[in-house]
């Protein structure tokens, strides 16, 4: 079947120590992106990548960091760096604009990260 | 940066009835998208709308583009049980090129009463 895949679907970090969330999509999509969930919030924008070997900030990139080396990859570390890790971190994917209109965005099923 | 307000935080309802939500913003956006989530997993797209004054339906799902472009409607007409879940408005400013980014609302949390 289509889709995302968010993994592992929880992690606990230690402190002072890196973890990489995995997302993989299998539909051919242009774009990917990371977003961090916290209770009673709406979802923030961490990084996104619109094509290969290429990835853009969001609006709260610190403490993070990604690769997109595939098309079908987007792996968030979550460095030690980020002071506050504990979330559900969300995972999504589009096509990239066409014939003048947005796409709209699919998610992964999420990992709960929390600390040790 | 831009907000949708999402209001109340929480709706009870009882099952059989009609619900309306609605979603407010201080910027023109020309992508409305609806979404859902349920306890541990991540949100599923229920509608998407592109164009102002558009109203789409989807089940016993009504979305409307509101005609200012600052404001959508999300209307679930004979509620089940299974409609409980937070309800996520996101929107997309005018932009060419790629995808602008998204911005959502905070979510209403909406119970069912059976």
């Amino acid at each position: 079947d289509g889709g995302i895949t968010q993994s592992p679907k929880y992690l606990f970090r230690k402190e002072g120590q890196n973890v990489t969330l995995s997302c993989e999509q299998n539909l051919n999509h242009d774009a990917m992106y990371w977003y961090r969930q916290d209770p009673g919030q709406g979802l923030r924008l961490i990084y996104y990548s619109q094509i290969v070997n290429d990835f853009q900030k969001g609006d709260i990139a610190e403490g993070y960091s990604v690769s997109r080396e595939k098309k079908e990859s987007f792996p968030l570390t979550v460095t030690s760096a980020q002071k506050n890790p504990t979330a559900f971190y969300l995972c999504a994917s589009s096509f990239n604009r066409r014939a003048g209109r947005n796409q709209p965005q699919h998610f992964g099923d999420g990992t709960r990260l929390s600390i040790l | 940066g831009q907000q949708l307000n999402q209001s109340p935080q929480s709706m009870f309802i009882q099952e059989g009835e009609d619900v309306s939500m609605n979603c407010t913003s201080s910027s023109i956006f020309n992508t409305w998208l609806w979404y859902k989530q349920e306890p541990g997993e991540g949100p599923v797209l229920l509608i998407a709308l592109y164009k102002a004054g558009e109203l789409t339906s989807n089940g016993r799902l009504t979305a409307q583009f509101g005609i200012t472009r600052k404001d959508s409607f999300l209307n679930i007409s004979a509620s089940i049980p299974s409609d409980v879940g937070i309800y996520f408005c996101a929107g997309q400013l005018p932009r060419s090129g790629a995808n602008s980014k998204l911005t959502f609302g905070k979510g209403i949390t909406l119970s069912v009463r059976p």
